[in-house]
């Protein structure tokens, strides 16, 4: 079974439009995590949530917005599609809170490019 | 902010020879932990290995091991025997002690394994 799932893998759309990205996990974590992996691997955090609080929130711009119906669910949507928004995008979880040193598992990983 | 600075862009060892990667961070906190997360071409970011920091002990799995040297504030990763498999971006990665919320990465090496 796979621990955390991310869909689509690959999404190709043009500026301006609207998508989403989601991403569930199996492991009954409490934290779950979006980052976004440009294009010289550069891994950066943009939301955290846990029991559906926003706990970070990098500098995102506010076109991106996490959303999470359940604990098992964590969505990313973003809006006004930008070229810059071209990149990976990770969906990650984690046992814990307020303790540090959990591992964090990753989905596969989401490919977006905008064109 | 902590800051986690790894200093090689690339890497390449030779099959079954050992390779080191090294990993500074910097910080004012004296509890927090330490990870090495691999990235196959897959893309799947995978944890080879994690310290804490209040163990002198480090941390060793199977042919990965650490060199964790905290007055200096570094991190080092040795891979023994090197694989064609070990081949990856590897990426170091900083989290704090009381927040689990706030994982922050390295730019990344990537290793090569020459045959």
């Amino acid at each position: 079974d796979t621990a955390v799932s991310q869909t689509p893998k690959y999404l190709v759309t043009q500026m301006g439009n609207d998508k989403s990205i989601k991403c569930e996990q199996n492991l009954g974590h409490d934290t779950m995590y979006w980052y976004k992996q440009d294009s010289k691997k550069f891994l950066k955090i943009m939301f955290s949530y846990n029991n559906k609080e926003l706990i970070i929130n990098e500098t995102v711009p506010n076109r991106f917005s996490p959303k999470s119906p359940d604990k098992a669910h964590l969505n990313l949507h973003i809006n006004s599609l930008e070229l810059g928004d071209s990149a990976v995008y990770f969906c990650a979880s984690s046992q814990g809170r307020d303790r540090g040193g959990y591992e964090q598992y990753f989905g596969p990983g989401t490919r977006l490019t905008v064109t | 902010a902590q800051t986690v600075t790894q200093s090689q862009p690339e890497m390449s060892v030779q099959e079954a020879e050992t390779v080191t990667l090294s990993c500074t961070y910097d910080t004012s906190e004296s509890d927090y932990y330490l990870f090495w997360y691999k990235q196959p071409p897959s893309r799947q970011m995978i944890l080879v290995i994690r310290q804490e920091a209040y163990k002198q002990q480090n941390a060793t799995e199977n042919r990965f091991s650490v060199n964790f040297q905290k007055a200096a504030k570094s991190f080092s990763l040795k891979i023994s025997d090197s694989q064609l498999g070990d081949a990856a971006m590897y990426f170091c990665a900083y989290n704090e002690e009381y927040n689990n919320n706030d994982m922050r990465f390295g730019a990344g090496t990537r290793l090569t394994v020459k045959p």
